[in-house]
């Protein structure tokens, strides 16, 4: 199947500092990709959708000038957390979308994010 | 809104031992119902799928069955493996929906197992 990467795995950052995760579809173009966030022992919850070439859309709740988000190409979308604090340490998992129609979403492996 | 709503867990079994995980979801549309498997360290890797009513997905021993009358999605397996412990999550994606939310998962809360030798 097809394969998304996150980079990085695990960061550990200062408080106040911005971060920016990768994601990257490796052998297939994604027109849409996906932004989560996943607290220990629960569910994902979406943040955002990401499409090539226009503005991502924030879920509810969301605060898009804390978490932006580009998808600048057609296998390249990036999660900067910005003006970090301890309580956006989580779990951040993208996925992918595989062209136009609809079809399986792909996940990356997640990227580990701790504020100090 | 569109719901999943999972068994809560943990769940622990005996190897060899029957499993169900209990889903059930509200929906606006015609939903696809999907179950995905998180492995230890791991990132997210679909299990199954079933896209319309009385479909059943199935994979790796494991199945699930689109029940629209009771509007459930219970993911089983005969005889589980300590391999097969996880997290599962139960999840739907409302074509219907339309718009920026296409290809939207809505996903459940999920339902750690444990399965010992």
């Amino acid at each position: 199947g097809a394969v998304v990467s996150q980079h990085p795995s695990r960061v550990i950052c200062k408080s106040g500092t911005s971060v920016k995760i990768e994601c990257r579809s490796l052998d297939f173009q994604a027109t849409t990709m996906f932004w989560y966030r996943q607290f220990p022992k629960q569910s994902l919850m979406l943040m955002a959708t990401s499409n090539e070439g226009s503005k991502a859309t924030y879920e509810q709740g969301v605060e898009k000038d804390k978490f932006l988000i580009n998808h600048a190409s057609l296998t390249l979308s990036t999660l900067t957390v910005t003006s970090a604090h301890p309580e956006d340490s989580s779990f951040y998992i993208c996925s992918a979308l595989e062209g136009p129609q609809l079809s399986e979403q792909y996940f990356g492996p997640g990227t580990r994010l701790t504020v100090t | 809104g569109d719901s999943v709503t999972q068994m809560e867990g943990p769940v622990t079994l005996s190897e060899e031992a029957f499993l169900t995980i209990n889903c059930t979801y509200t929906a606006t549309g015609y939903p696809s119902l999907f179950w995905y498997v998180q492995y230890p360290g791991e990132g997210l890797q679909l299990l199954l799928k079933a896209t319309k009513a009385d479909d059943k997905g199935s994979n790796k021993g494991f199945e699930a069955t689109y029940r629209k009358e009771t509007t459930s999605f219970h993911l089983e397996k005969g005889s589980v493996q300590v391999s097969d412990s996880a997290v599962y999550f139960c999840a739907l994606s409302d074509h219907h929906a339309g718009g920026t939310s296409y290809g939207k998962l809505t996903f459940g809360q999920g339902t750690i197992l444990t399965v010992h030798p």
